[in-house]
């Protein structure tokens, strides 16, 4: 079975701009989270969506939006672009159970100058 | 406000010896824990986890452990090998899954 894949791979983009981020799941898997990984910060939660609903929500700001599709692919934007949001972005899939495992893709190094 | 909490932010460990990796977390309504290992610039991979109703998970070199009244989750690697050497997060599932900062592993030949 393939993997999460996630597109791009590194992105480059500058303050005020936005950006769109891919995210395919697992084959069968029906969620998809979303984090946002910075150095000392650990993962934090963006989002997670289940069959094309958002399901939950962390505590960052409006800018971060996200989408599923039917198909479970899901994308994440971020607009209006600060320097802060320099950060490798993973994506995760699961089952979407209670007591799930998530798996991740590869992330997204976003950089914002 | 950080639910799951690693203390120790690196470790290093001897070829051969164990590593002992902790994790604290602040819910008791938290039923599902994992650790997952991360090489610098690949996404987290899946490692081991155990469930509320359970003390002790093992699988192969690694097992987890599980203290609820301590709100206390522990990795233990034996024995330690080179490859090994990554960051360790460990995470527990509510409403949602809510990660620690890391402990970065250091397995010394």
């Amino acid at each position: 079975k393939a993997g999460v894949t996630q597109t791009p791979r590194y992105l480059i983009k500058t303050r005020g701009q936005q950006v769109t981020l891919s995210c395919s799941p697992i084959s069968g898997h029906r969620s998809v989270s979303w984090y946002q990984q910075t150095p000392g910060q650990g993962l934090q939660f963006l989002f997670e969506y289940f069959s094309e609903t958002q399901r939950n929500k962390g505590n960052f700001p409006g800018r971060f939006s996200g989408r599923q599709f039917s198909n479970s692919r899901s994308e994440m934007n971020v607009s209006t672009l600060e320097l802060g949001d320099s950060a490798l972005y993973l994506c995760a899939s699961g089952v979407g159970r209670d007591t799930d495992t998530q798996y991740f893709g590869p992330g997204t190094r976003l950089t914002v100058l | 406000d950080q639910q799951v909490k690693q203390n120790s932010p690196s470790l290093s460990v001897q070829e051969g010896r164990i590593s002992i990796l902790n994790c604290d977390y602040t819910n008791s309504m938290f039923d599902y824990f994992l650790w997952y290992k991360k090489y610098p610039a690949e996404g987290p991979t899946f490692l081991i986890s155990i469930s509320s109703i359970k003390d002790k998970n093992e699988d192969g070199r690694f097992t987890v452990f599980l203290n609820k009244s301590a709100k206390h989750l522990s990795l233990h690697i034996v024995p330690s090998q080179p490859g090994d050497s990554a960051v360790y997060f460990c995470a527990a599932t509510g409403n949602q899954f809510y990660f620690g900062t890391g402990t970065s592993l250091t397995v010394i030949p």
